[in-house]
């Protein structure tokens, strides 16, 4: 079974903190991803990655940053948290696009105070 | 613009009848089409998923969906509901550039 972990469960962080979610799939997937999951707004895609070294802005990348320096690994990274970035955050890997197939990790629920 | 709308937030059944889960979508196109189950305190998985060939479609855990192009609808359906189907509900479709975008979701309650 593919596996997508997420390091951090939850995590309490103060405005003004960066914060790092790490992300790990084992499947050797090409594409990573990070969403962003809120009451009533469903999931937002923040950025996306089709390779090593590649990234891609999604939907809402504003305050957010990532790095994609082995294949395995897509780590998310706040430069400088904000409350309106209280939410919950969804990492997901697939084979290919086309296909449409996520697999996801089971979230990081961010609280900044 | 492209998009996906659920036309509930909240559908609450009891254990042993139908659950309907309703999505349209907008598009110039046929797109594909998914939907993904999400449990509490976990990820989100993929139930089913259509891609242009049979207009029904059928998934895990005994659901199915059917696309309905006439009415640019892409419900979700089980015939009888159980403990275990309550979760949120994600109708989705993809874009001409291949990414997912996501619907806001339906969280289905299963009464004893």
């Amino acid at each position: 079974d593919v596996k997508v972990t997420q390091s951090s469960r939850y995590l309490v962080k103060r405005t003004g903190e960066k914060v790092f979610l790490e992300c790990v799939q084992d499947m050797d997937h090409e594409n990573m991803f990070w969403y962003r999951q809120d009451p009533g707004l469903g999931l937002r895609l923040i950025y996306f990655s089709y390779d090593v070294k590649m990234k891609e802005k999604g939907d809402i990348p504003e305050g957010y940053s990532v790095s994609r320096e082995k294949k395995e690994r897509f780590s998310l990274i706040l430069e400088s948290a904000s409350t309106n970035q209280t939410s919950m955050y969804l990492c997901a890997s697939s084979l290919t696009s086309a296909i449409g197939e996520l697999f996801f990790g089971e979230g990081s629920r961010l609280t900044v105070l | 613009a492209q998009s996906v709308t659920q036309l509930d937030s909240h559908v609450s059944v009891s254990e042993g009848t139908p659950v309907l889960l309703r999505c349209n979508y907008s598009s110039s196109y046929s797109p594909s089409l998914f939907w993904y189950v999400q449990h509490p305190n976990k990820g989100l998985q993929l139930l089913l998923k259509y891609t242009s060939a049979a207009t029904l479609v059928k998934g895990i855990n005994g659901f199915e969906a059917e696309f309905k192009k006439s009415e640019t609808s892409f419900h979700l359906t089980k015939p009888s509901a159980h403990m275990s189907d309550a979760a949120e509900y994600f109708c989705v479709r993809m874009d001409s550039s291949y990414k997912l975008i996501f619907g806001s979701g339906t969280r289905l309650l299963v009464r004893p």
